[in-house]
């Protein structure tokens, strides 16, 4: 039983450049979640989704997109990355908005 | 502005010592408080929810306790490796939760 699984777990990106952070569960989730955590900060949500096929934003959605095309895949992606975003990426899921979250072991980006 | 703040930032115990920490918050319609554990350089593992005023659970040293405004998460006789940072998050009426910034908790023996 795997739970959250995020990919890549590290990576150095460069000041314009693209990426797609990906993140899959195998607990037949309905909601999925995309925080970042800085120092200080928390835990900041950038985008959630509450089914297949549906995404919102959260706390900081600038500069990020996402979806949600199957239940299982929740997909972060940064079109033009900025030193700003660098940060560690926290996928999570739950059954349902009241359940506690199950949390990926994260995804640590930087940009230079 | 639905707000949480975990105190104090850092704490440290001599193992045995027991102690506790702080999570204030100001929600409208609390709808859950959950707790968290998180190791460095891993997520978020999670250890309780609490619902209502009143409510308390329990895990081997850890207790975690909810009234209207506050919640307290309890070290009972801690060990090495009870150090970590604990993360307090709420559920107002929406989707999501808000966390606070963490207590890290480090235990010497």
């Amino acid at each position: 039983n795997a739970g959250v699984t995020q990919t890549p777990k590290f990576r150095v990106l460069k000041t314009g450049q693209s990426m797609t952070l990906l993140c899959a569960q195998d607990m037949n989730h309905e909601y999925m979640y995309w925080y970042r955590q800085d120092p200080g900060m928390g835990l900041r949500l950038i985008h959630y989704s509450v089914g297949e096929g549906t995404t919102a934003k959260g706390e900081v959605p600038d500069g990020y997109n996402v979806s949600r095309l199957k239940k299982q895949n929740f997909l972060l992606g940064l079109e033009s990355a900025a030193p700003s975003q660098t940060s560690v990426y926290f996928c999570a899921s739950s059954y349902e908005g009241t359940y506690g979250y199950t949390f990926g072991s994260g995804t640590r980006l930087t940009v230079v | 502005e639905d707000q949480v703040t975990q105190s104090p930032e850092a704490l440290r115990l001599q193992e045995g010592e027991s102690s506790s920490l702080n999570c204030s918050y100001t929600v409208s319609g609390l709808r859950g408080l959950f707790w968290y554990r998180q190791d460095p350089g891993k997520g978020p593992e999670f250890l309780f929810t609490l619902y209502s005023a009143g409510e308390e659970k329990e895990k081997e040293r850890l207790k975690a306790t909810l009234t209207k405004k506050e919640s307290f998460l309890h070290i009972t006789a801690p060990k090495p490796e009870d150090s970590a940072t604990y993360l307090c998050a709420v559920q107002a009426n929406t989707d999501k939760l808000i966390f606070g910034t963490g207590t890290r908790l480090q235990v010497f023996p």
